[in-house]
């Protein structure tokens, strides 16, 4: 099993509409869990860190399963804007020593 | 917020040649640097921990020697990739932490190696 597995994309949406990513983790003592965005040949830039009881940051909504070693992230009326690739990322210290991506979910928003 | 700096963000180089890669933190000490690979279509993978004042931690499969890492101070970590080949054309990305809270990003460097 990898150590991040996201769901393989891309999802092609219209505007306006509700999409969902969902990642599992394999080391079930991680810590600390991620969504990135990325724009294509860009760098990776935090979108939401996730906590145990969820997160909503506007549109964007995350959610963390411990249980079953398993993070969503949820966006609402999507933009065209929101384009991108969506890394799921975990860390599996207590510190910051090291960061797992996942393959990344390419979300594409038509018009 | 904090800021980390990258440079090169592209270059051509021929095979058997070396090229250096810069990343800096711009506002922010940081005693630990990392160094990211990322194929075409693919995650980002660890290649090693750059440790300022002492050596780097590579991951298991990158050659040290070929993937040489410097961390001369508290804000500057450089990559060199000796002797580079086709293969080593990729995506490197440095990231650093700031005070412990988020991870943040150079804006890559895109070598080709022709």
């Amino acid at each position: 099993r990898k150590e991040v597995e996201q769901d393989p994309g891309p999802f092609n949406v219209p505007e306006g509409a509700t999409v969902a990513f969902n990642c599992t983790y394999s080391n079930s003592a991680s810590q600390s869990f991620f969504w990135y965005r990325q724009d294509c040949r860009k760098e990776p830039k935090l979108l939401m860190s996730v906590y145990s009881s969820g997160n909503e940051d506007g549109r964007f909504t995350a959610q963390l399963n411990r249980a079953s070693q398993y993070i969503s992230l949820l966006i609402r009326d999507s933009k065209l804007s929101d384009s991108a690739t969506y890394l799921c990322v975990v860390n599996p210290n207590s510190g910051y020593s090291t960061l797992t991506f996942g393959k990344g979910t390419m979300l594409l928003v038509s018009p | 917020g904090a800021v980390v700096s990258q440079h090169p963000s592209r270059v051509i180089c021929k095979s058997g040649t070396s090229v250096k890669i810069e990343c800096r933190s711009l506002d922010f000490q940081a005693t630990t640097m990392f160094w990211y690979r990322q194929f075409p279509k693919q995650s980002l993978m660890l290649m090693a921990t750059s440790n300022e004042g002492s050596k780097a931690t590579y991951e298991q499969g990158v050659e040290k020697d070929k993937f040489l890492i410097n961390h001369a101070s508290l804000t500057l970590s450089t990559l060199t990739v000796t002797s580079a080949h086709p293969e080593d054309s990729s995506f490197y990305i440095c990231s650093a932490i700031a005070m412990n809270t988020e991870a943040f990003f150079g804006q890559g460097t895109r070598l080709t190696v022709v």
